[in-house]
């Protein structure tokens, strides 16, 4: 089974900030890596798929790079919307979800 | 508009069995992949199962193998979760989601369904 890990846990962040959230495959999954926000209580939506290739009606200030086994969400200026928990998912080899990253206000 | 609506969620005893369902409207409903994926309070998401565009190929995370059922009703335009013998551990809220292809991203996802066992 492939693991996911993203790093960190909880990030602490202000508007206006550039962050960047981590995630690490236990093993090479090409670039079949897509990123999701979800809010509380709501269902996750997605944002980046196919490791840098950005959903439509994404906002421009989200990003993806990486390959084989480590990738990076960037968002280039935080806004007060972008406050969530995001989590990665690989799909090399059925389906694999990292623990999340919140997102939170500092 | 694209949408997929989760029933079925419910308080049950441990051991028991239970159905989910997921209605789909605005696509083509035979020609997506579907999952089910879960949320444990508090927790992340975990993905259970996926099914095939036209239900010939089923996959499992092994901690519900045996237990769980994916199917679908093309014809009713309807996603399926049969789970019998539950577990406390099973409780969640499921979300239904569709993808391009068995391996690819969900990009259209349900509200949630809440799933409880309890005694």
């Amino acid at each position: 089974d492939i693991q996911m890990t993203q790093s960190p846990s909880t990030l602490s962040a202000s508007v206006g900030d550039r962050v960047s959230i981590t995630c690490r495959a236990s093993q090479s999954i090409s670039s079949w890596l897509a990123w999701y926000q979800q809010k509380p209580g709501k269902a996750p939506k997605l944002l980046i798929y196919k490791a840098s290739s950005l959903e439509s009606g994404v906002p421009s200030r989200f990003s993806g790079s990486g390959s084989g086994t480590e990738f990076t969400l960037t968002i280039s200026s935080l806004q007060a919307d972008d406050f969530a928990t995001y989590y990665c998912q690989q799909y090399n080899s059925y389906s694999t979800f990292g623990q999340g990253t919140k997102v939170e206000i500092k | 508009q694209v949408q997929l609506v989760e029933s079925g969620g419910r308080v049950v005893q441990p051991g028991r069995s239970l159905r989910l369902s997921c209605a789909a409207s605005g696509f083509t409903f035979s020609a997506y992949a579907l999952h089910w994926v879960r949320q444990p309070p508090g927790k992340g998401l975990e993905w259970v199962a996926v099914i095939s565009y036209d239900g010939t190929n089923e996959y499992y995370i092994d901690s519900v193998k045996g237990r769980f059922t994916i199917s679908r009703d093309n014809s009713k335009n309807t996603l399926f979760l049969q789970m019998n013998s539950l577990r406390a551990e099973d409780s969640a809220v499921y979300y239904c989601a569709r993808s391009e292809a068995v391996l690819y991203n969900m990009d259209v996802w349900g509200q949630g369904t809440t799933v409880t066992v309890s005694s």
